[in-house]
Parts: C-alpha cells; sequence; structure tokens
C-alpha cells in the first residue's frame, strides 16, 4: 500500500472561503515534506514544503501545519480563489526499503473544486 | 527560460510498438526522475537516476527503459511489453535526490 494517503479524495468550497486539505503519512523516518498542485492536464507545481524540525510554515496565502505525533500534514489555502481549483497532492521523503537512498512516495491526491 | 520541457504533448502508437518519450532540462539538476500518473491516481516512480550514466529502477519499472547520457536528457522509452502503456507521463528534476521536485508539463501515450 501507498505509504502517504489523504482523507478526503474531493473538497468543494466557495469562492472567499479557507480550505484544509489533509494527508497522512506513515513513515516517521521522513523528514520532508511537499505540497504540489495539479491543474488538469499539466505538470505538478510546488507550492510549499516544510522540514520535519517544524510545525508550520507559511507561504502567500498557504500555511502547512506538520504533526509527526500523529503523522500528519495538511495545507490550509486562505481566501480561496477559482483559480485554486485542482487537485493538491502530498509528498514524503521517505528511504525505500532496504536502501539509503532516499525518494519521494505521492499521495493519490485531493480535487479541490472552488465555486464562485 | 529555466524549465524542464518534455516533447511530444500527445503521443499516439499502435500496439507492439516501442517509443520514446522525450525529456531535457537546464536547471543543471543531477537528479532526474520519470513517473507515471493514471486517471484519479498518485505518481508513481518508473525510473529514476542521480547522476550521469547511472540510474535506479523505481516502483513499476518493468516495461520500460531509461539512458542517462547527458546531464540534460532523461529519455523514457515505453516497451511493447509494457502491457498498459496507456497513461499520462511526468518527468522531474531536482538538485539532490529527494528534495523539492520540479515537473514537467507532463507526455500523455495513447496506446491502441
Amino acid at each position: 500500500g501507498e505509504s502517504v494517503g489523504l482523507h478526503l479524495p474531493t473538497l468543494s468550497v466557495q469562492e472567499g472561503d479557507n480550505s484544509i486539505i489533509n494527508c497522512a503519512y506513515s513513515n516517521s523516518a521522513s523528514d520532508y515534506f511537499i505540497w504540489y498542485k495539479q491543474e488538469s492536464g499539466k505538470g505538478p507545481q510546488f507550492i510549499i514544503d516544510i522540514r520535519s524540525n517544524m510545525d508550520k510554515r507559511q507561504g502567500q496565502r498557504v500555511t502547512v501545519l506538520l504533526n509527526k505525533t500523529v503523522k500528519h500534514l495538511s495545507l490550509q489555502i486562505a481566501a480561496t480563489q477559482p483559480g485554486d481549483s485542482a487537485v493538491y497532492f502530498c509528498a514524503e521523503n521517505t528511504p525505500p526499503d532496504g536502501g539509503s537512498n532516499y525518494k519521494l512516495t505521492f499521495g493519490k491526491g485531493t480535487l479541490l473544486t472552488v465555486n464562485p | 527560460d529555466g524549465g524542464i520541457t518534455q516533447s511530444p504533448k500527445y503521443l499516439f502508437r499502435k500496439e507492439g510498438q516501442n517509443v520514446t518519450l522525450s525529456c531535457e532540462q537546464n536547471l543543471n539538476h543531477d537528479a532526474m526522475y520519470w513517473y507515471r500518473q493514471d486517471p484519479g491516481q498518485g505518481l508513481r516512480l518508473i525510473y529514476y537516476s542521480q547522476i550521469v550514466n547511472d540510474f535506479q529502477k523505481g516502483d513499476i519499472a518493468e516495461g520500460y527503459s531509461v539512458s542517462r547520457e547527458k546531464k540534460e536528457s532523461f529519455p523514457l522509452t515505453v516497451t511493447s511489453a509494457q502491457k498498459n502503456p496507456t497513461a499520462f507521463y511526468l518527468c522531474a528534476s531536482s538538485i539532490y535526490p529527494a528534495y523539492e521536485q520540479y515537473f514537467g508539463p507532463g507526455t500523455r501515450l495513447t496506446v491502441t
């Protein structure tokens, strides 16, 4: 099974509301996490990242929260806009089985729909 | 403009034919990756390369092959041995393995 998963596969919000997208990870050895945004038919775009020595990191209209105790990651988008409609992926940096090289493991994604 | 280019955007092939997808980057990144994405699914790692002339299998390497003769280029060949080749293929690169990866626009391959 996948080591990174999402609680909600779809999320629908009204324009102007705040959005929260959640992600659970299973590997306590993961030390770096990224959120990506993917619009339909395009490649994923980096949104924000966070290292395991931090609990919170803020960007422009986005905040990532990391709770290592329960292995949970969330992405908060403030004042959600129609242009925020996309699939959002979390990814964790985790060592593969039997090897020393870290790799990124991606969750399935959450589809965010912003209603005008 | 710095970035990653993939070509073509759409590719159609008949079953039984090999096809090569192009990926070029001018970011001076050492690490490059190929992912496959199916509808409603996350990204699955096919192959990755941390340095020129070296590459490793990812989670779903069967039926695929790669080469890394130049730092800038990491082409992926989808062979006739790949049972379900129709998918969206994404190439990415990063300065260091498993840290922030920059993605190309993707190639949508359809095999009939």
